[in-house]
This record gives structure tokens, sequence and C-alpha cells, in this order.
């Protein structure tokens, strides 16, 4: 059974940083694109980063970047989001999500979710 | 791509047949995707390539167009499909962008 569980989710101030973590199982981790999505409070959802299989191409949207980074480690099935620079616009469920072994950019599998909140 | 959902909210009575609009601003062939968000779970990937059911998606779901015009329907509405719905295109990536939501209620 695939299985994506997020971790690292708090209260953090503005201006500081996170790093969220994703612990994958149930399948070959290092055969698939990963992503975050989030979403905000009362808001939808908003594609926040991609990684390659081998973590050599990474994609974000103007919103983050420059001040999130996403890397995996396919040794330990685990997908990770460097927060930086965090503003109260971050403040969301952050989620992370599997794009299918096809190469279309949607999202077969979902965690649960961890909650990021930015304030003073 | 921008994405627009309708409607945002609507209310039905288990049985009952529904729809969901979801349009494209510009041509995404059929690269959309439906998702089922619930309380407490993971999203769920319910269709995609516009009318593709995953598996694991009861046949009583079903999604249809092409272009720029999209709709999910669900048919005999059960008490488990009350939930929030989204649409998602990937025809033109990154950014993939999703629709705003639409709320299904039981009536």
């Amino acid at each position: 059974e695939v299985q994506l569980v997020e971790s690292g989710g708090g209260l953090v101030q503005p201006g500081r940083s996170l790093k969220l973590s994703c612990a994958a199982s149930g399948f070959t981790f290092s055969n698939y694109y990963m992503a975050w999505v989030r979403q905000a409070p009362k808001k939808g959802l908003e594609w926040v980063a991609t990684i390659s299989t081998s973590g050599s191409r990474t994609y974000y949207p103007d919103s983050v970047k420059g001040r999130f980074t996403i890397s995996r480690d396919n040794a330990k099935s685990s997908l990770y989001l460097q927060m930086n620079s965090l503003k109260s616009e971050d403040t969301a469920t952050y989620y992370c999500a599997r794009r299918p072994i096809t190469p279309y950019w949607y999202f077969d599998f979902w965690g649960p979710g961890t909650m990021v909140t930015v304030s003073s | 791509v921008q994405m627009t959902q309708s409607p945002s909210y609507l209310a039905a009575s288990p049985g009952e047949s529904v729809s969901i609009s979801c349009k494209a601003s510009k041509s995404i062939s059929n690269n959309l995707a439906w998702y089922q968000e619930k309380p407490g779970k993971a999203n769920k990937l319910l269709i995609h390539s516009g009318s593709t059911l995953q598996s694991g998606t009861p046949s009583r779901f079903s999604g249809s167009g092409s272009g720029t015009d999209f709709t999910l329907t669900i048919r005999s509405l059960e008490s488990e499909d009350f939930a929030v719905y989204y649409c998602q295109q990937y025809n033109e990536y990154p950014p993939v962008t999703f629709g705003s939501g639409t709320k299904l209620e039981i009536k």
C-alpha cells in the first residue's frame, strides 16, 4: 500500500526557516517524480515544487522560487522541503504527492498533510 | 492556465446526480484531473486524462470534456461522496494549476 506521511510542520516566525519531510513507503520511491502541494486556510490547492527521480531537476512556481528548495534521499525513501524567508502567506497545510510513472503532472497519491503557520 | 470551477457550493440528496464544471482559460487538450478532498483523509485522485477513472474510483463517477470545458458527474450520490472536489490541469507546466474547489454537501 502506498503511504506518504509528512512531518515537520509547526509555528514559525516570519523570516525564519522550516524543513518539512515526507516518508514514503509501499512503492519504489526512486522511480517516481515527487511534489509538494499546499493549501492555505479556506483556500484552494497550490503546487509548490516538483523534483525528478534522481533529484537533478527541480521546478517551482514564482511564488516560492528562490526561497523553497525541494530535495530527496532515495536511499531513505524521503522527500524534503526546505522553506526559507517564510512569509505569512506561506501559512498552509503542505502535502507530499506522487506523480505517476507516466510523464504527466497530476498526482496519484497524497499524504495527509502537515500544517505550517507563519506568525509572530 | 487559469482554471475556473463552478459551482463553488452544491447541495444534493443521496441518490441524486450532480455535475461540476471546470473551465480552462486556454485549451488543455484532455490533460485534466479530478480530486476528492475529505476531512482527515489524504486527497484522492478520481479521474485523469479528462475521463479515465483511476483504479478504485467507483463507476458512478465520470468525467467528460476536452479543450477548455470539462465536467465531473456523480450519479446516484452516496453518503461518502459528500466532499470537496478539485480539478487540475497538467497540459502546460510548470506550473500545474487547480480549480478553486466545489464543496458538495448533503441537502
